[in-house]
């Protein structure tokens, strides 16, 4: 069974720097997708960024983006120029690519809190 | 327009009673599925179903009864409900793909008292 680690229960920054969250993950698979979220108060649950384990480029959305090293499985989410808004959980996900292994599902992580202060 | 709906938003109720949550994605999507979040903010998959079929049933006590009455629609059904049910449920859907992004509901706070 895949398992995914946030060693990081809680981060700061401060606004306009840069913050880096760290995800580990352990699978016997070789494609896959990994996901990071982000839940703020609100409770809703926003796809930040996503990264498909056979693209070695490392995805990038704005101001966030990711280090992805399939080697080492790890999986960490920059947040750069940080704003008072990106203040949230940060949850890292993965999901299989196989249907037989229930590539329905995400496997999600402990999240990380993050705390933004001006 | 909500993409994906629950009610309620927040139930309070007693040990024992049964409840229901429902979901509803006007999305298109074929598959729909369950999350709890517990006290501790871990999210664990309970059931997914795609194009009405039960397709993940993640070791969830059979008190939790899924239902979908047809693709756009994923209610849950809890008996006998118990102090540990409290948790925040989330719906979520998204098309038949690992690379498709899941869409969340807003989630539904049980308090068990």
């Amino acid at each position: 069974a895949q398992t995914v680690t946030q060693s990081q229960p809680e981060m700061s920054v401060q606004e306009a720097e840069t913050v880096t969250l760290s995800c580990t993950y352990d699978t016997s698979e070789s494609d896959y997708y990994l996901f990071w979220y982000k839940q703020p108060p609100s409770r809703q649950m926003i796809l930040v960024i996503r990264q498909e384990a056979y693209k070695q480029q490392n995805a990038t959305e704005n101001r966030f983006s990711v280090n992805f090293q399939k080697a080492a499985k790890s999986f960490s989410l920059k947040i750069s120029d940080s704003q008072l808004g990106d203040a949230a959980m940060y949850f890292c996900a993965y999901r299989s690519a196989f249907m037989n292994t229930g590539f329905q599902k995400l496997v999600f992580g402990t999240g990380t809190r993050l705390l933004v202060s001006p | 327009d909500t993409a994906v709906s629950q009610t309620p938003k927040y139930l309070v109720t007693q040990m024992g009673n049964d409840k229901s949550i429902k979901c509803e994605q006007n999305l298109g999507h074929d598959t729909m599925y369950w999350y709890k979040q517990d006290s501790k903010k871990f999210l664990k998959i309970m059931f997914s179903y795609n194009n009405k079929e039960l397709i993940i049933n993640e070791t969830v006590p059979n008190r939790f009864s899924p239902k979908s009455p047809d693709k756009a629609h994923l209610n849950l059904h809890i008996n006998s409900l118990e102090l540990g049910d409290s948790a925040v449920y989330f719906c979520a859907s998204s098309q038949d793909s690992a690379y498709n992004e899941q869409f969340f509901g807003p989630g539904t706070r049980l308090t068990v008292l």
